[in-house]
């Protein structure tokens, strides 16, 4: 069965940099859109970029333009979600989710934790 | 950026009655809406996709309706475990945008 099985909780001072895993099994990552979302606490979804699959192509978020890459390794079917100069509102639980450009997301990893603070 | 508002913010019933969600788009997204329940502490789950159409394992008393801009999500007979808040999700255009939810209350 499709499961995607996310990194831990992270603390991180302000300016520096994070990075998050999402392993997916029961499908091959690299055949899939992988999107990723996230929630502050307290609030509600933000859809924060899309990596595309077969082409790469990425689409982001005005507020994680330029600081954001995403990416997929195939060899351990996992992608991974890296955002640089962070901020106090960059705070929040961070989701991967299995779809996004012209499918539904229809399987989410449990989410991650990243702390972001002085 | 597209808009996706939900209404109403709160939304309270009792076991056994009929909800409805609504989701109004600032422009038209075609029928490329999809409706998700999160529970505290947990992932949201995808309930409907395109619209209308029920992801894999959801029972029928979930049902969604709408095209262009203004779009519903119907739960018929609300069971005990449908309180949580819901969210709906455009991708008709980039950024995929979602709304910023509606918590559906025991009253």
């Amino acid at each position: 069965q499709v499961q995607l099985e996310q990194s831990g909780p992270e603390v991180k001072k302000p300016g520096a940099s994070v990075k998050v895993s999402c392993k997916a099994s029961g499908y091959s990552v690299s055949s899939y859109s992988i999107t990723w979302v996230r929630q502050a606490p307290g609030q509600g979804l933000e859809w924060v970029g899309c990596l595309g699959a077969y082409n790469g192509d990425t689409h982001f978020a005005q507020n994680v333009q330029g600081r954001v890459t995403m990416v997929t390794d195939s060899s351990t079917n996992t992608a991974y979600l890296d955002l640089s100069s962070l901020t106090s509102d960059d705070t929040a639980i961070y989701y991967c989710a299995r779809g996004g450009a012209a499918r539904r997301l229809d399987f989410w990893g449990q989410g991650t934790l990243v702390t972001v603070s002085s | 950026d597209i808009l996706l508002t939900q209404s109403p913010g709160t939304l309270s019933l009792s076991p056994g009655e009929r909800a409805t969600l609504s989701c109004r788009a600032s422009q038209r997204v075609s029928n490329y809406v999809a409706w998700y329940q999160q529970k505290p502490g947990q992932a949201p789950r995808l309930l409907i996709y395109d619209a209308s159409n029920r992801a894999t394992g959801i029972p029928a008393r979930f049902s969604g309706s709408g095209s262009g801009t203004d779009f519903t999500l119907t739960i018929s007979s609300l069971e005990p475990e449908d309180f949580a808040v819901y969210y709906c999700q455009q991708r008709g255009n980039w950024p995929h945008t979602f709304g910023q939810g509606t918590k559906l209350e025991i009253k």
